[in-house]
């Protein structure tokens, strides 16, 4: 079957460090591939997202690339701020299976 | 832009009570799913519907009802409340479409606990 898996958390960084968040996957065929955040105290919200091999999603100073070579999507951020603090959800969907598969979430904590 | 509405946010339960946590999207969007959210285990799917009239077990439905009678509501029910049921529930939707890329759109959570 699909799984996701991401890093263990929390990742603790400073203001300004950069940020890398691992996520690897299992899936048959072509998946599209997302990162969902969770500020506290409220529901998850898309991120970004790509669609197809070598794709770049971005948003908010966030990037990722589905490689499909590595069945990887990490997620990456060149200079974190404190109000990026939040909890990271890789994900994965397949055409013709409408359940995505969630990773466990990675928390992330942002000093000044 | 109302999204995905749940209600209500926070609720104390005794054991062997029952509730109803109420979800309704705007978005005319197929597909309705429930999600609990509990320390250190992710989200899991307790139900999920892609179209009024039809529903079907996520990983976790012991212990909860759902029915699908319209496309905006899909309301979750506990027949008789547990302490394992304390959580967080997250209500979730996405339009089916023949493309996998499709966003899921999630409430704002309902803090359930059980006491």
């Amino acid at each position: 079957g699909n799984s996701v898996t991401q890093m263990e958390g929390p990742v603790t960084l400073s203001e300004e460090a950069f940020l890398t968040i691992n996520c690897t996957y299992t899936a048959t065929g072509y998946p599209s591939l997302f990162w969902y955040v969770q500020y506290p105290g409220e529901g998850l919200q898309l991120l970004l997202k790509a669609t197809k091999a070598d794709d770049k999603g971005s948003n908010k100073g966030f990037e990722a690339t589905y490689r499909k070579e590595t069945t990887s999507f990490h997620l990456e951020k060149g200079s974190v701020q404190v109000s990026d603090s939040a909890v990271y959800f890789c994900a994965l969907s397949k055409g013709g299976s409408y359940i995505p598969t969630f990773g466990r979430g990675t928390s992330l904590i942002v000093h000044p | 832009n109302a999204g995905v509405t749940q209600t209500p946010k926070f609720q104390v339960l005794k054991t062997g009570q029952s509730m109803t946590l109420q979800c309704a999207q705007d978005m005319n969007h197929e597909y309705m799913s429930w999600y609990r959210q509990d320390p250190g285990m992710g989200l899991r799917l307790i139900h999920y519907s892609v179209g009024a009239g039809i529903t079907d077990q996520g990983e976790v439905p012991n212990g909860y009802n759902v029915s699908r009678s319209t496309t905006e509501d899909f309301p979750l029910r506990l027949l008789s409340a547990a302490p394992s049921q304390t959580s967080v529930y997250f209500c979730a939707s996405s339009s089916l479409g023949a493309t996998s890329g499709n966003t899921i759109y999630f409430g704002e959570g309902s803090w359930l606990t059980v006491v």
